[in-house]
């Protein structure tokens, strides 16, 4: 199974600062078919997750363009360039590249300093 | 309105089952494939199983795998997941979730069940 580690785990943030969430693989994400199946979501408190970023950079429908993905390989990151109150919440990465299992990383808490 | 609505969890015995459904409304439900996805008290997310569009295919997480089943039913745009043999560590919120590109484009609110005595 792939092993997701993301970093940190804990993420204290000032409003309208920069954030970046880092995503590791154990194995490379991209398929035989050259794509790279590596997602973002964000689930705020109370609510259930929502999906942020797919195939790496790929904005969902809604999502502020405060918030962009990047990496290749095994190494990719999340980035929010000005953080807003209600971008609290936990955020993992989920790879859906080989599968099954798809696998998630641990989680990173974003919270307001 | 894109919209996944879950439902049957509750409360059961170690060695029960439950059956739990995803209704699915404002959008071809037929043509997704459709995910089952955890999260523990606390605990971060965990993929538990996944159906093609037309429920040819199914795939379990290890966790689950002889003991859960996933199936749909595409004329009634309802998703489900059979749980026997339940577990307390099968203790959980249960969403179900679509795939577009990848898992999780569109999630349900959650149902939640525990696995006590």
């Amino acid at each position: 199974d792939v092993v997701m580690t993301q970093s940190p785990l804990s993420l204290p943030v000032t409003l309208g600062q920069p954030a970046s969430i880092s995503c590791r693989s154990s194995q490379s994400l991209v398929h035989s078919n050259g794509h790279t199946y590596l997602n973002w979501f964000q689930q705020r408190p109370g609510q259930s997750p929502r999906r942020l970023i797919y195939m790496v950079s790929n904005r969902d429908s809604g999502v502020p363009d405060r918030f962009s993905g990047s990496g290749s390989g095994t190494d990719f990151t999340l980035k929010i360039s000005r953080v807003e109150a209600e971008d609290v919440g936990v955020y993992y990465c989920m790879q859906s590249t080989h599968w099954p299992p798809y696998t998630f990383g641990q989680g990173t808490k974003l919270e307001i300093k | 309105e894109v919209q996944l609505v879950e439902s049957g969890g509750g409360l059961v015995q170690p060695g029960g089952s439950l059956r739990l459904s995803c209704a699915a409304s404002g959008f071809s439900f037929s043509s997704f494939w459709m995910h089952w996805v955890r999260q523990a008290p606390g605990e971060g997310l965990v993929w538990v199983s996944h159906i093609t569009s037309d429920g040819s295919s199914t795939y379990y997480a290890d966790s689950v795998k002889g003991r859960f089943t996933i199936s749909r039913d595409n004329a009634k745009n309802t998703l489900y997941l059979q749980m026997n043999s339940l577990r307390p560590d099968d203790t959980a919120v249960y969403y179900c979730a679509r795939d577009f590109y990848t898992p999780g484009d569109v999630w349900g609110q959650g149902t939640t069940v525990t696995v006590s005595s």
